[in-house]
């Protein structure tokens, strides 16, 4: 059975810092990752894609990168700023089926100060 | 703007009654999914609907849960007999064709007295 952890649980650092959010997961064979922000009572807004055949996807000041063979990802977020301040999910789709159910990690909540 | 209408936001019902929550997508999508999270716990998957039936759910959908998209447009989750653990974040998900993410709605907060 897939699982997939996030460490740090919780991150907090000042504005401006490079920082990097770690994602494990136990089965490799993974089709895609997708890494979400959560806000406090609010859904999950998806930030980046990478399927399994990838190494890295990037969106402004967000990278994330994927080695499969060791299941891990890590997001980099670069110049943090206060409005970076959520809760940053992961989740895996596994090989094989068509249904994209997504298992995901517990996440890492991030504050940002100013 | 999300792509993905829940509603309600907040429903508060007594034990063993039942409840529906509604999924509206602004345009055709192909795959829906309901996932929920209990306070302080992962997001899990509850079940997936494609082509208008069920292609997959977890162990947690059982018979009291239920699914449909009766007027092609709203997507609905029923919980008959709600029970206290019932009490959860209830997230609608949709999907189009291909390698492309899941965009999801902001949550119906679902609170079972």
């Amino acid at each position: 059975k897939q699982e997939v952890t996030q460490i740090p649980a919780a991150l907090s650092v000042p504005e401006g810092e490079n920082l990097v959010l770690n994602c494990s997961f136990t089965d490799s064979a993974i089709y895609n990752l997708q890494w979400f922000r959560q806000d406090p009572g609010k859904g999950l807004t998806s930030l980046l894609l990478i399927q399994s055949s990838q190494r890295e996807q990037t969106s402004g000041r967000l990278n994330a990168s994927l080695d499969k063979s060791s299941g891990r990802s890590t997001l980099y977020i670069a110049a943090s700023q206060p409005g970076d301040s959520a809760t940053y999910l992961c989740a895996v789709k596994e090989s094989g089926g068509s249904n994209y159910k997504l298992t995901f990690g517990k996440g890492t909540l991030l504050t940002v100060n100013p | 703007e999300p792509e993905v209408t829940q509603t309600p936001s907040h429903q508060v019902t007594q034990m063993g009654q039942e409840v529906i929550l509604r999924c509206v997508p602004i345009s055709n999508h192909l795959y829906f999914y309901w996932y929920r999270q209990i306070l302080g716990q992962k997001v899990e998957f509850l079940v997936s609907f494609y082509n208008n039936e069920i292609s997959e759910k977890s162990e947690i959908f059982d018979d009291q849960f239920s699914v449909e998209r009766p007027d092609g447009s709203n997507f609905t989750l029923k919980i008959r007999s709600t029970k206290l653990e019932d009490s959860a974040m209830y997230f609608c998900a949709i999907r189009d064709r291909g390698n492309q993410p899941q965009h999801f709605g902001d949550g119906t907060r679902l609170s079972i007295l």
